[in-house]
C-alpha cells in the first residue's frame, strides 16, 4: 500500500536556489494538498487541487507555485527558496464524499534553506 | 473564517491515567472536525472525525471524541493511556464550501502527548 509518497524525504538548499517537490498518490483520488508544518502552529495549506489541471491557492501561497499534470501528481516548487521556507512539508490526498473527507498524509518532506 | 485552539501545547500523563486532550473551534457553519496524531518523523494517520449524526466519535486505538456544538468543543479522550500513544495530536476543522467540501483543513497547533511509566 504504497498511498501518499513524496520525494524527497531530505533536502538542504542554499538561498536563492529553486527545487521541486513531488507527490504522487496511487488512490485515484481527486484532491490533491500541499501543507507546511512548523513548530507550534500546526499545518498550514500551502496550495491545493481540485481535479487534473487545477489548482488553487492556499493559507500561506506566497513562495511557492504547483502544478497538476496528472491526476496522480501534485508538485510543489520553490522558485527562490529562502530560509523563511525551511519546514517540514506534507503533501496530502482526498477522494470527495458526502460523509466528509479523509485526508490521507504523505510521510513528509524535511527542507532545511540555509 | 474558521480557526481551531488546542488547550495545551504539552500534556503528561501516567500510564494507565485518563487522557484528555482538548479542542475548541470557531466557524460560522456546522463543521467537520478531525483528530489525527503524529508520530516522530512520520505523516499524520487519522485517529477518528465527525461529521453528523451521534457526537460521541469512536476511532481507533481506544481515543474517542465528543462533538459539542453550545461549547464548540471537540475534545480528545482516552480511558487509560499506554506508552505507545506518546505523539502529538492534531485538531482539524474542515471547510465546507456551497455544500461540497473541498477537504481543506484548518489545524489547531498541535498537543504533545508524553506518558510517563
Amino acid at each position: 500500500n504504497a498511498g501518499v509518497t513524496q520525494t524527497p524525504k531530505f533536502r538542504v538548499l542554499k538561498t536563492g536556489q529553486s527545487m521541486t517537490l513531488l507527490c504522487a498518490q496511487d488512490m485515484n483520488h481527486e484532491y490533491m494538498y500541499w501543507y507546511r508544518q512548523d513548530p507550534g502552529m500546526g499545518l498550514r495549506l500551502i496550495h491545493y487541487s481540485v481535479g487534473e489541471g487545477t489548482t488553487a491557492k492556499g493559507e500561506v501561497p506566497d513562495g511557492y507555485n504547483v502544478s497538476r499534470l496528472k491526476k496522480q501528481n501534485f508538485l510543489l516548487g520553490l522558485e527562490s527558496a529562502a530560509p523563511s521556507q525551511t519546514s517540514v512539508y506534507f503533501c496530502a490526498s482526498s477522494y470527495d464524499s458526502s460523509s466528509g473527507n479523509t485526508i490521507y498524509f504523505g510521510e513528509g518532506s524535511w527542507l532545511t534553506v540555509v | 473564517a474558521q480557526s481551531v485552539t488546542q488547550l495545551g501545547s504539552h500534556v503528561s500523563v501516567s500510564e494507565g491515567a485518563l487522557v484528555l486532550l482538548r479542542c475548541n473551534y470557531s466557524s460560522s457553519v456546522p463543521p467537520y472536525l478531525f483528530w489525527y496524531v503524529q508520530y516522530p518523523n512520520q505523516g499524520l494517520q487519522l485517529l477518528l472525525k465527525y461529521t453528523t449524526g451521534a457526537t460521541l466519535v469512536k476511532g481507533i486505538n481506544g481515543f474517542e471524541a465528543e462533538f459539542k456544538k453550545s461549547e464548540t468543543s471537540f475534545h480528545l479522550t482516552k480511558p487509560s493511556a499506554h506508552m505507545s500513544d506518546a505523539a502529538e495530536y492534531f485538531c482539524a476543522v474542515g471547510e465546507i464550501a456551497g455544500g461540497t467540501s473541498y477537504g481543506k483543513l484548518t489545524f489547531g497547533q498541535g498537543t504533545i502527548l508524553t506518558v510517563h511509566p
